[in-house]
């Protein structure tokens, strides 16, 4: 059971939009910045959300991050093909003392 | 560039011992925390604990305090992860990630991830 808590999956249209949502708590999510990983097929999770809502460079502006409370979402713009992968989130958690994920949310773009 | 390399994929009997490792490079190694995070086959990720190789100073996941070792050698730019009795149930792919800089973040740079297989 993960301490954050995401949706395990979620599907959209190429071209639409889809939100992946993320839940938490005062000890984690309330308190600290959310991160967002990419995981394709096969391959390590790559960043692509720190600090509730900052893009690394070479992540498209499709991508984007928002937090309000003691939850998290990732929105993605004008699905593509290749955004088809697991999307976690994470944050560090005062209680445990490390950083925490969620269960993971695959996206099917169909 | 910020990179972290991990070592081969090992296989090993339930009994066994291993040690794997994470070398990091392009950023000061002693200056962040390193992560060990379990990936079961299709399953989430899991946080094992974290080091700050600058000191040593280690604190592991409840789940796996006492199941795995965690250490660095700030020396050689690398850290650690290692078993002393393997079960079939570690098989699974163990990624070292560095975090992010600032007190109480998460995950910035991913190792490519080390396969474990645990089998008799």
């Amino acid at each position: 059971q993960s301490v954050l808590t995401q949706p395990p999956s979620a599907s959209e249209t190429p071209g639409q939009s889809v939100t992946i949502s993320c839940s938490g708590s005062s000890s984690n999510i309330g308190r600290n910045n959310v991160y967002w990983y990419q995981q394709l097929p096969g391959t390590a999770p790559k960043l692509l959300i720190y600090k509730n809502n900052q893009r690394p460079s070479g992540v498209p502006d499709r991508f984007s991050g928002s937090k309000s409370g003691t939850s998290a979402s990732l929105a993605i713009g004008g699905l593509r093909s290749e955004d088809e992968a697991d999307y976690y989130c994470a944050t560090w958690d005062d209680s445990l003392g490390g950083p925490v994920f969620g269960g993971g949310t695959k996206l099917t773009v169909l | 560039e910020v990179q972290l390399v991990q070592s081969g994929a090992e296989v090993k009997k339930p009994g066994e011992s291993l040690k794997i490792s994470c070398k990091g490079s392009g950023y000061t190694f002693s200056l962040s925390w390193i992560a060990w995070v379990r990936q079961m086959p299709g399953k989430g990720l899991e946080c094992l604990g974290i080091i700050y190789p600058g000191d040593s100073d280690t604190r592991y996941s409840p789940s796996f305090e006492g199941q795995v070792t965690i250490s660095a050698d700030k020396s050689i730019n690398t850290a650690y992860l290692q078993w002393s009795g393997l079960k079939a149930s570690d098989s699974a792919i163990y990624y070292c990630a560095r975090l992010a800089s600032g007190s109480r973040q998460a995950i910035d740079y991913w190792g490519q991830g080390t396969l474990v297989t645990v089998s008799s």
